[in-house]
């Protein structure tokens, strides 16, 4: 059964500061898709990572995905309030069909 | 533009009502999602299906069904609303394994 784990599942950041949540992943996948979700809402893709060495950016969110070691990072610089929400890891794996399997997210809160 | 579309935000049932939860995707994709989320649990997957009229058990089928007529929607149905399925259902969709998969804005059911 794939297991994925995210660290730490809660994150208080100040404003400015750099920090890194991470995301295991328990079986052989290259596909890793990074979500963001805010208070109430719905989950929206923020990165999808399709192979070793894969590294995406986006404002002051960077992915990488290492497929060898199983870990995706989502790297934060210069963190601002409007980040502050859950994010979410997912991974594919040719075992689990066309499911995702999900993290249980990172509530991160920027404070000012 | 990409689009999950579900029949309502808000909904408020009787316990004992059947309650129906509706979801339209306009991207052709083959495989449609329900989950639900609740605070601490992560998203749950309840049920999905890869094709018209295929369905598969997700991980929490207990006390719901779907139907899946036609391509572009996916329904959750609730025989019997108890008011421990109070919890915010959504739905996604992605075209294949590898695929991006997109959520609808969720539907937040209260059952009294």
């Amino acid at each position: 059964e794939l297991k994925v784990e995210q660290n730490p599942l809660f994150l208080s950041m100040q404003e400015g500061k750099n920090y890194t949540i991470y995301c295991n992943y328990s079986t052989t996948s290259d596909r890793l898709y990074w979500y963001r979700q805010d208070p109430g809402k719905s989950l929206e893709s923020l990165f999808v990572l399709l192979s070793n060495g894969a590294v995406k950016q986006e404002g002051r969110l960077m992915a990488s995905l290492d497929t060898k070691a199983r870990l995706s990072t989502l790297h934060i610089t210069a963190a601002v309030h409007d980040l502050s929400a859950t994010y979410f890891c997912a991974v594919d794996s040719e075992t689990s069909g066309s499911r995702l399997t999900f993290g249980e997210g990172t509530q991160l809160t920027v404070n000012p | 533009d990409v689009k999950v579309t579900q029949s309502s935000r808000y909904l408020v049932k009787r316990t004992g009502e059947k309650v129906f939860l509706e979801c339209v995707q306009d991207m052709d994709h083959e495989n449609m999602f329900w989950y639900r989320q609740d605070p601490g649990l992560g998203l749950r997957l309840i049920y999905f299906s890869y094709d018209v009229k295929m369905k598969e058990k997700g991980d929490i089928p207990e006390g719901y069904s779907v139907s899946r007529e036609k391509k572009e929607r996916f329904s959750l149905i609730l025989e019997s609303a108890s008011t421990n399925q109070t919890s915010m259902y959504l739905c996604a969709s992605r075209l294949a394994l590898g695929g991006e998969q997109y959520f609808g804005p969720g539907t937040r059911l209260t059952v009294t």
